[in-house]
């Protein structure tokens, strides 16, 4: 069965923190796509990044970095001396290759950061 | 530009009305998506559309019927529904080419409230 593991359900830090955010996904497939999502309080998801299996490269996007481990399964996100702004639910999620457009998204962590 | 639009954003509505929900996306997209979530729960797929037709339904009540009427254009017809129901539908889009996995830019969401 594919899966996607978020298990930390609330995390709250206080400004300038940095924190990281856990993703842990199952699958027997070898090519499949894993992304990450912010969904703030006002309820639109936005798309942050996208990782093919075939390259573990991590990277690195102004304060947000990826951490892709295949031999973990894991596919972290760590936010650099957080904001206020950062506050928010975070999604990670999995597609397979293939035909369908179904993503399989983990539960959400939801990361509070106070001022 | 990657907007997703829909409209409206808040709905109230009665287990006898009939409403629709809209959504609109003019970055050549050829996938369309209407996805149900409930407060503190990740996103459900309900239907996929790929080139206008209807790929994906996740067995989704009938009292729901989408509607494609061309490639920018998404609409969810609402028909009897539920109190359990009220939901934030959210609306994505992403490129298509089969054996490819491309990123979905979700809408801001339709919050509706079934009396």
């Amino acid at each position: 069965a594919q899966k996607v593991t978020q298990a930390q359900t609330e995390i709250s830090v206080v400004e300038k923190e940095d924190v990281t955010l856990d993703c842990v996904y199952e699958t027997r497939d070898t090519t499949y796509y894993l992304f990450w999502y912010k969904q703030p309080p006002s309820g639109e998801l936005v798309f942050l990044i996208r990782r093919n299996s075939f390259d573990e490269q991590n990277e690195i996007s102004g304060r947000y970095s990826w951490n892709f481990q295949k031999s973990t399964s894991s596919f972290n996100f760590t936010i650099t001396a957080s904001q206020v702004v950062d506050s928010a639910v975070y999604f990670c999620a999995f597609r397979p290759r293939g035909a369908t457009n179904k993503l399989i998204f983990g539960t959400g962590t939801l990361l509070a950061v106070q001022p | 530009d990657t907007e997703v639009t829909q409209t409206p954003k808040h709905l109230v509505m009665g287990m006898t009305n009939k409403k629709s929900l809209k959504c609109e996306q003019h970055m050549g997209h050829r996938a369309m998506y209407w996805y149900k979530q409930k407060a503190k729960k990740p996103p459900e797929l309900m239907f996929v559309y790929s080139y206008e037709k209807l790929s994906i339904n996740e067995s989704v009540p009938s009292r729901f019927s989408p509607e494609c009427p061309n490639s920018s254009l998404l609409n969810l017809h609402l028909h009897a529904l539920q109190p359990e129901d009220s939901a934030l539908y959210l609306c994505a889009s992403s490129q298509e080419r089969s054996g490819n996995s491309y990123e979905q830019y979700f809408g801001p969401g339709t919050r509706l409230t079934v009396t």
